[in-house]
């Protein structure tokens, strides 16, 4: 059973340009959430979505940050016009049910900003 | 919104000895509590979890105790070794499902 999966594992952008991450969550878990770490910090959360509804997204930026999770395929946190600031890893985390049920994390996408 | 304090943010022991880590929740409706232990590098990986229908839940060296009236939860780790040194985040949930994590304690062990 394969746990949740993020690609990629490093992306390079330069200052404007857009960044993609994605993520699978683990068989049979729809719900996904997308945390933000900066070096030295804590997790931050940013978005917690099910299949096709954005659930919680009271953590995203409201500007350049959106996140979707489609019937098909996995989840996308996309960041436009990336600024330096936007340096950090991005984890997601899916679980089974909602509610207090145990969150499993992929093993991040480390953005760094030019 | 929830807060979750975290202390100490960094713990050296020597190996055998116990590490106590302990964090403080400000959302009385806050019901589910877990640990995470994350090396570096790594992803943050759930070493221990807590409900508040109980007070203490214990996994080998690993002890998890939880105050509800104090809103304070606490890591016990007991007899570590040097593997044990990672970075350890405690979190409670708020609103539907979200977690709120503290800002991680540095557990450094000695040989």
């Amino acid at each position: 059973n394969a746990g949740v999966m993020q690609n990629p594992r490093h992306l390079v952008r330069r200052r404007g340009q857009e960044a993609r991450l994605r993520c699978s969550p683990m068989k049979g878990h729809s719900h996904v959430y997308w945390y933000r770490q900066l070096p030295e910090e804590g997790l931050k959360f940013m978005v917690y979505l099910q299949k096709e509804n954005i659930i919680d997204e009271s953590g995203m930026p409201k500007e350049r940050f959106s996140a979707e999770f489609p019937k098909e395929g996995p989840s996308i946190l996309r960041i436009q016009q990336v600024v330096r600031g936007d340096s950090a890893a991005y984890f997601c985390a899916s679980s089974h049910e909602a509610g207090g049920w145990e969150q499993f994390f992929g093993p991040g996408t480390r953005l760094t900003v030019l | 919104g929830e807060n979750v304090e975290q202390h100490p943010s960094t713990l050296s022991v020597q190996e055998g000895d116990s590490a106590v880590i302990k964090c403080t929740y400000s959302d009385s409706a806050s019901n589910y509590f877990p640990w995470y232990k994350q090396e570096l590098g790594k992803r943050p990986q759930l070493i221990i979890d807590i409900r508040s229908n109980v007070g203490e839940k214990k996994d080998q060296r690993i002890a998890v105790t939880l105050n509800k009236t104090a809103k304070h939860f606490s890591l016990h780790i007991t007899e570590t070794q040097p593997e044990d040194s990672a970075v350890y985040f405690c979190a409670a949930n708020s609103g539907y499902s979200t977690l709120t994590f503290g800002k991680g304690t540095m557990l450094l062990v000695s040989p």
